[in-house]
Order: structure tokens, then C-alpha cells, then sequence
């Protein structure tokens, strides 16, 4: 059974990092073809894809934020940490991780987690 | 970065057929698989449709996908719409380096 969770601050100030985990289990990221990616949705407004990590440590970022996050992975503990520095009101969103494979899909997700930013 | 234009909405009575459209910017649609995903108010996104056309296990066969590379964009088509239907939906896609949804689409069935 496959399952994801996110876990991290729900409230974080105007310019501090955001360190988020997904903890999953189910599967293993070192299995070729496998991803755990990050996705966003601000309250009321479209997903947001944010970053990815594969099975061979490749790293991808959105363009837009490439700037501010960083995607690492724990195989050992199969878990995967996104850290997003300057944070911003604009950030308040749910941050969702995802299970996805090297075609695109992304299959399981986590419940997500609501962070705020807010001083 | 291309971008996925969706319809911001779209409505239909039960048992009708909806087709929801994404069509991409740039780069040919048919270059990397589509997917569809169902969100209900306070859930996760949910798969309806995988690279393209393909239904995940569980999906009704009343949930298929398509893409035309004549107008450079997939769609999502749902018949005999059931009131359960009524979600949110995202079409997504990518490219070499970057995974990019669509505006997403409310569907209501009235």
C-alpha cells in the first residue's frame, strides 16, 4: 500500500525557510522510473507543480521558484525534504507531495499540509 | 516554460457529455503524455486520466482521454455525467525540464 505525508510548520513568518518532509512508504525512490514530486495550491487557486527528484538523485525546479527551493531525498528513510527560503505572504498555500513517474503521472498523493505566512 | 490553457468553467446536466480542453502554448502536444486529475473541494488531486488515454483501475469507462495535434491540445471528455462528478479539473503535461498544470476547470452538473 502506498501512502505519502507531509509534515512541517503550518505558520511561518514573511522571510524565513520553509522546510517540508513527505514521508512515504509503499515503495522505494531508488526503484528506476520513480519520483516524489511537490505541488502547491494557494487557497482557491490552481496546483502549482514545484520541484522533483528521481530515482538517480536528478533534480528539477520550477523556473519560476528555481531561485528559493531545494529538493533533497533520504533513501534510508524514505523520505524527501523541499526547504523554500524567503517566504511570503503569496506562499500561503497547501504543499502537496506526490508519487509520479518518469512519465508524469503522478499516482498517490499526500493529504497536504496548509502552510501560512504570516507575521 | 509553455503554459496549459483550460476553460475556467464549463456546466452540463446529468447524463450528458462534458469535454473539458487543455491546449498547450508551445511544443507539440503530443511530445509528452497528458494527464487529468479530479479534485473535489478539501481533497487531494486524484487521477482520471494517465498518459493520455490511459484509465487507472477504479476510473469508469465513462472518463477518456484524447489529443490533437491539428489544434495542439488534449481533452478530457466525461458522459453520462453523474452528480458525484462535480469537482475541479487539472490537465497537466511537460517538458524536458519542467512539469506544468493547467488553470483547471470546474465542472458543475446542474
Amino acid at each position: 500500500q502506498v501512502t505519502l505525508r507531509e509534515s512541517g510548520p503550518a505558520l511561518v513568518k514573511p522571510t524565513q525557510t520553509l522546510t517540508l518532509t513527505c514521508t512515504f512508504s509503499g515503495f522505494s525512490l531508488s526503484t528506476s522510473g520513480m519520483c516524489v514530486s511537490w505541488v502547491r495550491q494557494p487557497p482557491g487557486k490552481a496546483l502549482e507543480w514545484l520541484a522533483l527528484i528521481d530515482w538517480d538523485d536528478d533534480k528539477y525546479y520550477s523556473t519560476s521558484l528555481k531561485t528559493r527551493l531545494t529538493i533533497s531525498k533520504d533513501t534510508s528513510k524514505n523520505q524527501v525534504v523541499l526547504t523554500m527560503t524567503n517566504m511570503d505572504p503569496v506562499d500561503t498555500a497547501t504543499y502537496y507531495c506526490a508519487r509520479m513517474y518518469s512519465s508524469g503521472w503522478s499516482d498517490y498523493w499526500g493529504q497536504g499540509t496548509l502552510v501560512t505566512v504570516s507575521s | 516554460n509553455f503554459m496549459l490553457t483550460q476553460p475556467h468553467s464549463v456546466s452540463e446536466s446529468p447524463g450528458k457529455t462534458v469535454t473539458i480542453s487543455c491546449t498547450r502554448s508551445s511544443g507539440s502536444i503530443a511530445s509528452n503524455y497528458v494527464q487529468w486529475y479530479q479534485q473535489r473541494p478539501g481533497s487531494s488531486p486524484t487521477t482520471v486520466i494517465y498518459e493520455d488515454n490511459q484509465r487507472p483501475s477504479g476510473v469508469p469507462d465513462r472518463f477518456s482521454g484524447s489529443i490533437d495535434s491539428s489544434s495542439n491540445s488534449a481533452s478530457l471528455t466525461i458522459s453520462g455525467l453523474k452528480t458525484e462528478d462535480e469537482a475541479d479539473y487539472y490537465c497537466q503535461s511537460y517538458d524536458s525540464s519542467n512539469q506544468v498544470f493547467g488553470g483547471g476547470t470546474k465542472l458543475t452538473v446542474l
